[in-house]
């Protein structure tokens, strides 16, 4: 079956520009996850939704990170006046609930900010 | 959430098995081991996991210690294809939602 689909695969934007970055997660997963690799490290956790509702924020590295989540099912992660400090992949999980199931990632998103 | 340690790169033979160790010497009653690997340019792929018991799929075979401070993963035989990193992680039932990943493992399988 289809997996996690995140969109663009890649992104090049100018230092102050707004992105926004998409995640369809599997069908019927209920919980979704942002992450962020930055280049040669380990994943950083930024944003849990449980359906609509995000109950953990704080992974958010700052204001000018925002997420949202409609319809239970695709989310956008949002960063406005980009710095390049945010270039990263940006990687999105979803899972059936957040009992124990297993994340199921996409292949994420290439941010580069120059 | 427990520790993970795992040794930073191995190598095996292609077709030979791949044994992949962990120590979570501080893991919990309640935390599951859970296994995953990234390959270049693509997200973390979801293996195994489990609590107590060994546990087997098509990936891999999981060996969990009697005292669960630690763990092997077994890639029974090889392929050019599982060079990867390969992450060992503790995850609380029920409570934890954030995946905490670690340097990991990088394998390399060898023709």
């Amino acid at each position: 079956g289809a997996g996690v689909s995140q969109s663009p695969s890649n992104k090049v934007t100018e230092k102050g520009k707004d992105v926004e970055l998409r995640c369809d997660p599997i069908s019927g997963h209920t919980a979704l996850y942002w992450y962020r690799q930055s280049l040669g490290q380990g994943l950083e956790f930024l944003i849990y939704f449980q359906g609509n509702s995000a109950p953990d924020k704080s992974g958010l590295p700052s204001d000018r990170f925002s997420a949202e989540r409609t319809g239970g099912s695709v989310s956008t992660l949002t960063i406005q006046r980009t710095q390049q400090e945010d270039s990263a992949v940006y990687l999105c999980a979803s899972s059936l609930s957040r009992d124990n199931s297993p994340l199921h990632f996409g292949n994420g998103t290439r941010l580069t900010v120059t | 959430d427990a520790k993970t340690t795992q040794p930073p790169s191995m190598d095996c033979a292609e077709g030979r098995a791949a044994n992949l160790p962990c120590n979570h010497s501080t893991i919990s009653g309640n935390e599951y081991v859970y296994w995953y690997r990234q390959i270049h340019s693509q997200g973390p792929q979801y293996i195994i996991h489990g609590l107590k018991n060994n546990e087997t799929n098509e990936m891999a075979s999981l060996i969990i210690t009697e005292d669960r401070k630690s763990s092997t993963l077994i890639l029974p035989h090889a392929t050019l294809r599982d060079t990867a990193v390969y992450y060992c992680i503790v995850r609380v039932a029920l409570s934890s939602y954030k995946l905490i990943f670690g340097s990991g493992t990088r394998l390399l399988v060898r023709p």
